[in-house]
């Protein structure tokens, strides 16, 4: 079972809709959790970080479910300019590595 | 403040050379990563330099890939008798140090786009 796994998508919305990504992760001992986001042939860039209570960032909404070891992704009222790559990152803290995701494609459609 | 910078940006090698790409992380970061993406793929981890630990190397595709930090900052990845399959973007990340169990996020420099003809 790989470490961290996304459903590649890609995802196809119209405009406004409210879609919900998530990403699950093998080891329980994970600590760290992020949703990044990556542009076409761009770098990726931080989106959010996960917290245990569950965190918003105005349309993005990150929850953890430790029980069931996943992350998700919630984008309200989505806009064009949210079609992108997102990514999500696990870490294990200490001196070990985080793992990222192979990414779950969003397309936003007028 | 300064980002993390990556060089060159672009670089075209011929079969059988071998290249140079260099990381200067963020100031104070002690965490540097080495990732490379092929279109349309995922990042592929390479290395992971953290402070003064011995390196993970366990991403590194084969033993003409190398990678060193010097004085905690500074990375080159070096790839001795370029493939064509060595072509992809080579991406470089770095971060604050682990808190405990916490990772901080990691910020990642611009890429160096690989083309081995």
């Amino acid at each position: 079972r790989k470490e961290v796994e996304q459903d590649p998508g890609p995802f196809n919305v119209p405009e406004g809709a409210t879609v919900a990504f998530n990403c699950t992760y093998s080891n329980s001992a994970s600590q760290s959790f992020f949703w990044y986001r990556q542009d076409c042939r761009k770098e990726p860039k931080l989106l959010m970080s996960v917290y245990s209570s569950g965190n918003e960032d105005g349309r993005f909404t990150a929850q953890l479910n430790r029980a069931s070891q996943y992350i998700s992704l919630l984008i309200r009222d989505s806009k064009l300019s949210d079609s992108a790559t997102y990514l999500c990152v696990v870490g294990r803290g200490g001196y070990q590595k985080v793992t990222f995701g192979t990414g779950t494609k969003l397309q936003v459609i007028p | 403040g300064a980002g993390v910078s990556q060089s060159p940006s672009n670089k075209v090698t011929e079969k059988g050379k071998d290249v140079e790409l260099r990381c200067d992380p963020i100031s104070g970061h002690t965490a540097l990563y080495w990732y490379r993406q092929s279109l349309g793929q995922g990042l592929e981890f390479l290395i992971y330099f953290q402070g003064n630990s011995a390196p993970d190397k366990s991403g590194l595709p084969s033993d003409r890939f190398s990678a060193e930090r010097t004085g905690g900052s500074v990375s080159t990845l070096t790839i001795q008798r370029t493939q064509q399959e060595d072509s992809a973007v080579y991406l470089c990340a770095s971060s604050s140090p682990p808190r405990g169990q916490v990772n901080y996020e990691q910020y990642f420099g611009p890429g160096t786009r690989l083309t081995v003809t």
